[in-house]
């Protein structure tokens, strides 16, 4: 079964900071990888997604993710932070078999940037 | 804006009442997901649609159901309600099944 674990429920920077958020996933097969952000009483938004073509994945707003077959890992990260990035992360695995393609989510990890 | 929309943004019933919330997908989008987002089971899949058809069931309860229909939107029924129902429920779509899924912004449901 495939799972997803975020490490740490809440990550504090500051505004310039770089910004590291960790995930690590567990799949039989080769996965599908995905980071949501999600901002106060709004929906998930797609920031990026792995999908084998390369380890190095470029997202929206600066965010990028790097895929670490190795270490099962595939961490967020964000050279500097923006106010504006405070909100909660979703690192989500998908695999593509006969039972569908759902997303499996982790916990979140909520990000706080400070002044 | 992600092309899904969700209907009502809120909801605010009794326990024991039923409810149908309602998801159209993006254009040309065929596959429907619902999530149930709760502070304590966090984001859970609850079952996926692809053009009609049911594709996959996660931890749905047996007094929730949903369908797709032939434009492709999407209605979840829940029944029976009990307090413990009360969470966001977001729809998402995929153009098909091994694409990424755009979310709406969610119908929260409150059990009184």
């Amino acid at each position: 079964a495939q799972s997803v674990t975020q490490l740490g429920s809440h990550v504090s920077v500051s505004e310039g900071a770089l910004v590291l958020l960790r995930c690590n996933y567990s799949s039989s097969v080769p996965p599908y990888l995905f980071w949501y952000v999600q901002y106060p009483n709004q929906g998930l938004q797609l920031l990026l997604k792995y999908t084998s073509a390369a380890t190095l994945v470029k997202g929206i707003n600066g965010f990028e993710a790097e895929f670490k077959k190795s270490e099962t890992s595939f961490h967020l990260t964000k050279p500097s932070a923006h106010m504006s990035d405070a909100a909660e992360y979703f690192c989500a695995v998908s695999v593509a078999n006969q039972a569908g393609t759902a997303l499996i989510f982790g916990k979140g990890t909520t990000l706080s940037v400070s002044s | 804006d992600s092309g899904v929309t969700q209907t009502p943004k809120h909801l605010i019933t009794a326990t024991g009442q039923r409810v149908t919330l309602r998801c159209s997908p993006r254009s040309g989008d065929l596959s429907v997901y619902w999530y149930q987002q709760s502070l304590d089971q966090g984001l859970q899949f609850l079952i996926q649609y692809y053009n009609g058809e049911e594709r996959a069931k996660g931890n749905i309860l047996e007094r929730f159901s949903a369908q797709q229909f032939p434009d492709l939107h999407s209605e979840l029924n829940l029944s029976s309600l009990e307090l413990g129902d009360s969470a966001l429920y977001f729809c998402a779509s995929s153009v098909r099944e091994y694409n990424e899924q755009f979310f709406g912004p969610g119908t929260r449901l409150t059990v009184l």
